[in-house]
């Protein structure tokens, strides 16, 4: 099955720095990239997805990258907010297949303010 | 909001127990996925169901079991309550199969003692 690795497992910023965050898949079958974000009490919340057709895709703050050959994508924050204190979780699935997600094991921002 | 309820918000049960877990998808929404998480084992996929019918297993234990209702709605039933048991179990919703957005609930908090 697919197995997502995920890194860094914390990350402390800066206020009005940048967060990245980078993760692998290993099922080349699996074509559909979400990143969700997940703050204390809550479930988990999509913040921004990406499908394998497309390299980058961008809103606002929050940008997703995508390497189908090198089978890894990465989240990118800019001018991080504290608000942006949360965990994110990527996620890989086969959206003609099952569509069950199969997830990172998180990453603990803390933007300082 | 994602328009995913989940209730009870909080069960504590004694091991040996059987407990359910119920979830209202979003509206119109058809297709019901359970993951569950926890510390050491992360989020992870257990059992989808579209329009009533069962799609896709993931690592879903023996002692569990779960359907879909003619109104959509979804139960999780854990038995024989292990304390290893004890995690967050979402719930989440997607309008069809192979829709690529899932919604998640809020969750529900299960302490097995």
């Amino acid at each position: 099955g697919e197995n997502v690795e995920q890194h860094p497992s914390t990350l402390s910023v800066q206020e009005g720095d940048s967060a990245v965050i980078k993760c692998t898949y290993s099922d080349s079958a699996s074509n559909y990239f979400p990143w969700y974000k997940q703050e204390l009490g809550k479930g988990p919340q999509l913040i921004i997805d990406i499908r394998s057709n497309v390299g980058e895709k961008k809103d606002q703050r929050i940008a997703v990258t995508l390497n189908k050959t090198a089978k890894h994508f990465s989240l990118h924050i800019t001018e991080t907010q504290p608000e942006d204190s949360a965990v994110y979780f990527c996620a890989a699935s086969d959206l003609g297949g099952a569509n069950n997600l199969f997830f990172g094991t998180g990453t603990r921002l803390t933007v300082i303010p | 909001d994602s328009g995913v309820t989940q209730t009870p918000k909080h069960l504590i049960t004694a091991t040996g127990q059987r407990v359910t877990l119920r979830c209202s998808p979003r509206s119109g929404d058809l297709s019901v996925y359970w993951y569950q998480q926890s510390l050491d084992q992360g989020l992870q996929f257990l059992i989808q169901y579209y329009n009533g019918e069962e799609r896709a297993k993931g690592n879903i234990l023996e002692r569990f079991s779960a359907q879909q209702f003619p109104d959509l709605h979804s139960e999780l039933n854990l038995s024989s309550l292990e304390l290893g048991d004890s995690a967050l179990y979402f719930c989440a919703s997607s309008v069809r199969q192979g829709a690529q957005t899932q919604y998640f609930g809020p969750g529900t908090r299960l302490t097995v003692l």
